[in-house]
């Protein structure tokens, strides 16, 4: 079945350092890859979404690139910050699909270190 | 524009009892959608309401049930709970319960432990 993988689990760096995390799909037909932080007590949140028309996405200090060949995308946080630290998921659907068919990845905790 | 919110926020249950969870959505959204959170899974879907229906499913099994009222408030039920259901229950709502189209706001979660 459809399938998406999330990398690293966890990801530890230095404050005023970049992360980077990275997913892939397995769906061909996906074309809306949104990123969900969800901190600690609290229910995930969008941060950034990019759609499959466009390679790249810029919002501040965060970005979302994508490749649809490889069938990959990945978030970029510069600059770290404390508050940056959470789980961060991806997903992949279909745009305008229901949620039922929207496919999480398994997450990736970012701790960022002062 | 307050946000969801989910009550209670904690919950302990021995096996086989039942349990009533609810969620009230943000105002004017009419969909209102169940995920389970666990380590081992992650985020999987329950369900979807949507004006008092429910319009899409998860592959749960049937002890897992919910509804809608004319307000769009959601509860969901657990019946003979068993210790795999121990569990982060979220809600979202969004204004049609389409990704993509619509953001889904999600609430803070109802941790259900399971004993």
């Amino acid at each position: 079945g459809e399938n998406v993988e999330q990398h690293p689990s966890t990801l530890s760096v230095q404050e005023g350092d970049s992360a980077v995390i990275k997913c892939t799909y397995s769906d061909s037909a996906s074309n809306y890859f949104p990123w969900y932080k969800q901190e600690l007590g609290k229910g995930p949140q969008l941060i950034i979404d990019i759609r499959s028309n466009v390679g790249e996405k810029k919002d501040q200090r965060i970005a979302v690139t994508l490749n649809k060949t490889a069938k990959h995308f990945s978030l970029h946080i510069t600059e770290t910050q404390p508050e940056d630290s959470a789980v961060y998921f991806c997903a992949a659907s279909s745009e305008f699909t229901s949620y039922d068919k929207v496919i999480f990845g398994p997450g990736t905790s970012l701790s960022v270190i002062p | 524009k307050a946000g969801v919110t989910q009550t209670p926020r904690y919950l302990i249950k021995t096996r086989g009892q039942q349990v009533t969870l609810s969620c009230s959505p943000i105002s004017g959204h009419r969909s209102v959608s169940w995920y389970q959170q666990t380590p081992g899974q992650g985020l999987q879907f329950l369900f979807e309401y949507f004006s008092e229906t429910q319009r899409n499913k998860g592959n749960f099994p049937g002890r897992f049930s919910g509804r809608q009222f004319s307000n769009s408030r959601s509860e969901m039920n657990v019946s003979t709970l068993e210790l795999g259901d121990s569990a982060l229950y979220l809600c979202a709502s969004s204004l049609e319960g389409l990704q993509g189209r619509n953001e889904q706001f999600f609430g803070p979660g109802t941790r259900l432990t399971v004993l």
